[in-house]
């Protein structure tokens, strides 16, 4: 299993500020996912954070909006910057772990951003 | 390409009611398929997961679900639900995309369990 510890939990920020999230994982992994999960909506991959490496953002995100740094093996931060209302959201933290026999995607508690 | 389907936005049910939560599926590639549970205010939790051998899977809390490989679906049941079991649940799939596995979502259903 993997223990995620994600701060703040939440936040109300004003908008054109910036807001750094931290996650930090109990055992080493190799990669780090960040989502996004807008009121009533699913989940949506904004990055994959690997160590030592420039983070792989999806469709939609980009670097200089959500940067995001991996200094070791485990703990990442996501910042979301310049904020306005429609990055309202909650963002979560995850890790995977994969084999033959069992794999799963563990979660951090979230942190819920309101900006205003 | 790989999606994630869940038929129900919503769901109302009284206490001590079974309930189904259905999920379907579509991919090319070999799946494995997750149930998560996000209560009020919390992160995700894991209710169950297939990946392989028997296709009745049990999890917590007295859910459990089936994979149909011929329907491609992985539906979520309990015989009979509490007024905790009220949360958001997300059915996902996890396949081999080159050397990393991609994890999708479908896009939530609310139980809403009703006295």
């Amino acid at each position: 299993s993997a223990v995620i510890s994600q701060k703040p939990s939440r936040d109300i920020c004003q908008r054109g500020t910036s807001l750094t999230i931290q996650c930090q994982v109990d055992s080493q992994v190799t990669m780090m996912f960040w989502y996004r999960q807008q009121p009533g909506q699913s989940l949506t991959l904004i990055a994959t954070a690997n160590q030592g490496s420039e983070a792989t953002y999806e469709s939609g995100f980009v670097i200089d909006k959500f940067p995001i740094s991996r200094p070791n093996l485990t703990f990442s931060t996501l910042t979301v910057s310049n904020m306005s209302p429609e990055d309202s959201s909650i963002y979560l933290c995850s890790v995977e772990r994969f084999g033959e026999l069992n794999t799963e995607a563990f979660f951090g508690q979230g942190t819920r951003l309101t900006v205003v | 390409a790989q999606s994630v389907t869940q038929l129900d936005s919503q769901v109302p049910v009284f206490e001590e009611a079974p309930v189904e939560l259905r999920c379907n599926y579509s991919s090319s590639v070999s799946v494995y398929l997750f149930w998560y549970v996000q209560y009020p205010n919390q992160g995700l939790q894991l209710l169950l997961k297939y990946l392989s051998g028997s296709t009745l899977v049990k999890g917590i809390n007295g859910f459990e679900a089936e994979f149909n490989k011929s329907q491609t679906s992985f539906h979520l049941r309990k015989p009979s639900v509490h007024i905790s079991d009220t949360a958001e649940y997300f059915c996902a799939v996890s396949y081999n995309a080159g050397n990393n596995r991609k994890l999708i979502w479908g896009l939530g259903t609310s139980l809403a369990v009703n006295p």
